[in-house]
Order: structure tokens, then C-alpha cells, then sequence
């Protein structure tokens, strides 16, 4: 496979539940990104790794953790999730996390409904 | 805080007509990118911007960047039905993070 995948593609949980999701690059890429997209809301940046390492949170609640057990692959892990939640989750990678002309590349998306 | 409104927010037309989509802010960016998404797909860059009043073509499509680097536009000329999908910009804020627009929802109707 090329590009950034990520699975499952759509999701439907309770309120209660565990669930993760998935993304793996395979471009080679050192950083890595979780953002999620609400209709007629600008992408919202959760997560960023670089290296492996996480740089940026942006103040998401704890019942999202990530995580980056090497470059080319990311979780997030969802637990006791609010209806609000309900989203699609994108995850991205990109070269480096600096300089102007990053380019970031883009997963499908993972459609999350919590119920 | 470093805001892009875009406009319009939704956009419906025939084909063959031309469109603009704007992007606009009250800051200043290095740079600023253009991504279209389409459903059950993730944004895919189109263009980026770099220099204040940089003019840059893809087809039918010419991209502008404000020369102060505040803002920028979308132009389509001629569109098509393959044109539709969401259109978002994003500038490269301070620490490189991408500061997104709303996004335009764009429908070309044959």
C-alpha cells in the first residue's frame, strides 16, 4: 500500500465503550498528525508526533490518548466518548513538522459516531 | 489567535461558469496552502503560496496570494462537475502548525 491509510473507516460506539483507531504512513515520513473535521468547522489539531515523540497537544480531553510506537504508525485511543465526539478523524503525516512548504498528506478519515 | 474565515461557505453552480473562493485573515502567514477534499477522502494539497502576490496556475484553476500574505483566492474558471469538493485553505502559522479555514462546499451541476 501507498500513501496514509487508516482503519477502521467508520465506527459507531456507546458511550462506555473502548475503542481504537488506526493509522500507518508509508511515506517515509518522521511526523505525524491526528485532526479532527466537524461539518462547517475548521480541522481541529489534536496530536502531533515528531519522531516518535509527541510535541503538541492541544488541550484534548483525556478521553483521547494517543499513540506512536514508531514513525510509521499512530493510535488513538477513545474511551467513555460524548456525542459531541462524533466526527471524522484524520490522520496525516508530513516530512518534517517545520518550514513553510510542509506538505502534509492526508488518511481517508475514520467516521466516528458515538451514541 | 490567528483566525481564516473563508467564503462563500457553500457554492452551488452550472457547469461552464466561473467561480472565486476567498480566504482571508486579520495575519500575516509565511505561506499558505490550498487542499480539496472529496467524500470519504482526505484533503489533498492543491498549491501553496509563498510569496505576497504570487500568482500560481493549475489548469483551470489560479491561485492568488494576498500581497500583504493575509489572504488569498480560489479562481476557477470554466468549472466542471469533476471540480466539486470541499475546498479548504490553511497558512502556515507561527511554529509551522497549519491555522484551517471552514472550508468551501463546492457543487458543479452538469
Amino acid at each position: 500500500e501507498t500513501g496514509v491509510t487508516q482503519t477502521p473507516r467508520h465506527l459507531v460506539m456507546g458511550m462506555t465503550n473502548k475503542k481504537s483507531l488506526k493509522c500507518e504512513q508509508h511515506l517515509g515520513h518522521n511526523a505525524m498528525y491526528w485532526y479532527k473535521q466537524s461539518a462547517k468547522k475548521p480541522l481541529e489539531l489534536m496530536f502531533v508526533y515528531n519522531f516518535k515523540e509527541q510535541t503538541e497537544n492541544n488541550s484534548v480531553p483525556s478521553r483521547f490518548s494517543p499513540e506512536c510506537p514508531n514513525s510509521s504508525h499512530l493510535f488513538l485511543h477513545l474511551h467513555t466518548l460524548q456525542p459531541e465526539d462524533s466526527a471524522l478523524y484524520l490522520c496525516a503525516s508530513s516530512q518534517e513538522t517545520s518550514g513553510d512548504q510542509e506538505t502534509q498528506y492526508f488518511g481517508p478519515g475514520t467516521r466516528l459516531l458515538v451514541l | 489567535t490567528q483566525l481564516l474565515e473563508q467564503s462563500p461557505q457553500f457554492l452551488s453552480i452550472q457547469e461552464g461558469e466561473n467561480l472565486t473562493v476567498y480566504c482571508n485573515s486579520s495575519s500575516v502567514f509565511s505561506s499558505l496552502q490550498w487542499y480539496r477534499q472529496e467524500p470519504g477522502e482526505g484533503p489533498v494539497l492543491l498549491v501553496t503560496v509563498v510569496t505576497g502576490g504570487e500568482v500560481k496556475k493549475l489548469k483551470r484553476l489560479t491561485f492568488q496570494f494576498g500581497d500583504a500574505r493575509k489572504d488569498s483566492s480560489l479562481h476557477i474558471t470554466a468549472a466542471q462537475p469533476g471540480d466539486t469538493g470541499l475546498y479548504l485553505c490553511a497558512g502556515v502559522g507561527s511554529n509551522y502548525q497549519l491555522i484551517w479555514g471552514a472550508g468551501t462546499k463546492l457543487i458543479i451541476k452538469p
